[in-house]
């Protein structure tokens, strides 16, 4: 199957600074990737929907100003949440889906954030 | 995105096929469902899709009655490792990459 990568797989960043997480689609093109939010013992949210060349969209409640999001190329997506606080530590997630030649989102190994 | 209800937890030994049902009353036509699985700390992980009637790969099948209304994941023999949490979901992977919204899923207990 298709392989996401993601990176880091763990990082601990002091509050107010700001952290970038990377999501790569290996083998294929992802025209669109999602990135998701998950508490402990929660299901995942959906955050944002990342499309190639031109703006994310933000899911409601998501601030796009805290967590910006840039998909340069077909390959790589990235999640930067801007002045870290406490309260945003979690595991976020993404996924990519490419449109027809897939029907399923391939999902990255998630990346641990703590904030101290 | 047509909505998923699934038993919040079941537990299971070692050995035993377990079946895990999930209902979508207002799936759309163009609609697949998909089961994931996830580990505690990793991503979920693709276990299989379908659109109607049955499925089966190497690890599960999925059935799916002609009403489209339901779907149930079964696995035949589960060992301990296959305590996880599974998520259903439903969606149209030709609109725009296959967006995923998250139920709750079932939380799988296998015991020895």
């Amino acid at each position: 199957g298709a392989v996401v990568s993601q990176h880091p797989s763990r990082v601990i960043c002091k509050s107010g600074t700001s952290v970038k997480i990377e999501c790569r689609s290996l083998d294929f093109q992802a025209t669109t990737m999602f990135w998701y939010r998950q508490f402990p013992k929660q299901s995942l949210m959906l955050m944002a929907t990342s499309n190639e060349g031109s703006k994310a969209t933000y899911e409601q409640g998501v601030e796009k100003d805290k967590f910006l999001i840039n998909h340069a190329s077909l390959t790589l997506s990235t999640l930067t949440v801007t002045s870290a606080h406490p309260e945003d530590s979690s595991f976020y997630i993404c996924s990519a889906g490419s449109r027809g030649a897939r029907t399923e989102a391939f999902f990255g190994q998630g990346t641990r954030l703590t904030v101290v | 995105l047509a909505k998923t209800t699934q038993p919040i937890s079941m537990d299971s030994y070692e050995g035993q096929e377990v079946n895990i049902t999930c209902s979508h009353n207002n799936i759309a036509t163009n609609d697949y469902i998909t089961w994931y699985q996830q580990f505690p700390s990793q991503g979920p992980r693709f276990i299989i899709q379908g659109y109607k009637t049955k499925v089966t790969n190497e690890v599960a099948s999925l059935f799916i009655p002609a009403d489209r209304k339901s779907s149930t994941l079964s696995l035949p023999r589960v060992s301990l490792s296959d305590t996880a949490v599974y998520y259903c979901l439903v969606g149209d992977p030709n609109t725009g990459g296959f967006k995923t919204i998250f139920g709750a899923g079932t939380r799988l207990f296998v015991k020895a």
